[in-house]
């Protein structure tokens, strides 16, 4: 059974980067039916997509984010990262990473981490 | 692009059926036939109730059903049960600039 976990630090400061690692356990990160993303919740408010990546490099950002935002892969330990770089108090967020099906006509999200919360703050 | 439209809240009794609205437009929920619907108890991640806009993966009820016309999707629950009450989100599939919308989020109260 297909399980994400996601890690990395619940605090960063105002300007600094945020990073977030998501481990894959129970299949392979190098399947090409599937893309690997993060999606975010702010507390009490909605979800919001950030961005995803196939395991050979290609991503796809939110435009919103884009700026700000690095996705890449280690297939070696089947993982995949997150960076968002100068982050404010409005990143403050569950960060989820999932799993996404983009093949064979099919497009969503089917496994999703249990989430983290990174609260930006000096 | 903003995120899709859906009611802030919905309700309904014990076996009663509901409808959840998601309106989008012709470059996301009318343009393609990827829609998919998520279920989410506090402080638990989504789950998918339904993808593709009417596809239910395997272990949902069928009490959950989908369909779309024109730019808006909506799920349906019939047969309402108390484990039904959740934050309910479309989500759409919205080009190759945007990629992926999701919506507000509705939340189901079970009377």
């Amino acid at each position: 059974q297909l399980q994400l976990q996601e890690s990395g630090p619940g605090l960063v400061k105002p300007s600094e980067t945020l990073s977030l690692i998501c481990t894959v356990s129970g299949g392979s990160i190098s399947s090409s039916r599937y893309y690997w993303g993060w999606i975010r919740q702010p507390p009490g408010k909605g979800l919001e997509w950030i961005g995803s990546m196939f395991y050979s490099g290609n991503t796809k950002y939110n435009p919103s984010l884009k700026s700000r935002v690095t996705i890449s892969v280690d297939t070696s330990k089947n993982q995949f990262s997150l960076q968002l770089s100068s982050v404010t108090a409005a990143d403050t967020a569950v960060y989820y990473c999932a799993r996404l099906v983009d093949s064979y006509g099919s497009y969503y999200f089917d496994s999703w981490g249990q989430g983290t919360l990174v609260t930006v703050s000096s | 692009q903003s995120a899709l439209t859906q009611p802030r809240s919905v309700s309904g009794s014990p076996g009663q059926s509901v409808t959840i609205s998601c309106t989008g437009t012709s470059g996301d929920v009318g343009g393609y036939n990827y829609v998919s619907w998520y279920q989410q108890h506090p402080g638990k991640a989504p789950k998918v109730m339904i993808y593709d806009v009417t596809k239910r993966p395997s272990g949902v009820p069928d009490r959950f059903s989908g369909s779309k016309s024109g730019n808006t999707a909506s799920l349906i629950i019939s047969g309402l049960q108390a484990d039904d009450e959740a934050d309910y989100y479309c989500c759409s599939y919205a080009g190759s600039y945007t990629y992926v919308l999701f919506g507000g989020g509705t939340k189901l109260t079970v009377l």
